[in-house]
């Protein structure tokens, strides 16, 4: 039972790229969700899927994109990335309360 | 303002010191609170969870909630050196698909001395 994956772990990216980054749980949990996390900021919410089939905007959404392939997956999409995109990125799931995180992607935009 | 401000030290104790870490927030929807521990490059791990207001004790971990206040803390006993980490403090609304869609905290550095 490995919880939350995520891949990469780290990423560095030119002004304009764009990638995807993966994640999956094997939790059979039905939500799943994106943040990001940078300095002096905590945690902010990108995206979510309440379930399979569904996404919702969070907090800081622009600039991305998400895909809920199946129950198990949930991919996030820069697809012309900027220098303000350059933070640590985690997925999480839930089924009930609380979320449990991935272990993160460190991406850097230059 | 923000919607949870946290403290963010750094706090530095002595081991076996009791730490107390404390948040305060705005938005009177919130029901469900937690507090996450980070390591180092790490994924932030669930250490507690509670609903509404009231206490919580887990080993050295006791979780408080005080609605009326919009106060909530979390207090270590006997601090050890593997406690060192930054711990954040996150909440939701909750319902139906809200559970995960949480506000944290700025995050607490803690560092317990041997």
């Amino acid at each position: 039972n490995a919880g939350v994956t995520q891949t990469p772990k780290f990423q560095v990216l030119k002004t304009g790229q764009s990638m995807t980054l993966q994640c999956a749980q094997d939790m059979n949990h039905n939500s799943m969700y994106w943040y990001r996390q940078d300095p002096g900021m905590g945690l902010r919410l990108i995206y979510y899927s309440a379930s399979e089939g569904t996404t919702d905007k969070g907090e800081v959404p622009n600039g991305y994109n998400v895909s809920r392939l199946n129950k198990r997956e949930f991919s996030l999409r820069l697809e012309s990335a900027a220098p303000s995109q350059t933070s640590v990125y985690f997925c999480a799931s839930s089924e009930a309360y609380e979320p449990y995180f991935g272990p993160g992607t460190r991406l850097t935009v230059t | 303002q923000k919607e949870v401000e946290q403290d963010p030290g750094p706090l530095s104790v002595p081991e076996g010191a009791i730490v107390s870490l404390n948040c305060t927030y705005s938005n009177s929807a919130f029901q469900y609170f937690m507090w996450y521990r980070q390591y180092s490059r790490k994924g932030p791990e669930l250490l507690m969870y509670t609903y509404s207001s009231g206490n919580k004790e887990d080993g050295r971990f006791t979780a408080q909630v005080d609605k009326s206040s919009k106060y909530i803390s979390l207090f270590i006993r006997d601090s050890q050196p593997s406690d060192s980490a930054t711990y954040l403090c996150a909440m939701s609304a909750g319902g139906g698909t809200s559970y995960g869609k949480l506000t944290f905290g700025q995050g607490t550095i803690l560092t317990v001395h041997p």
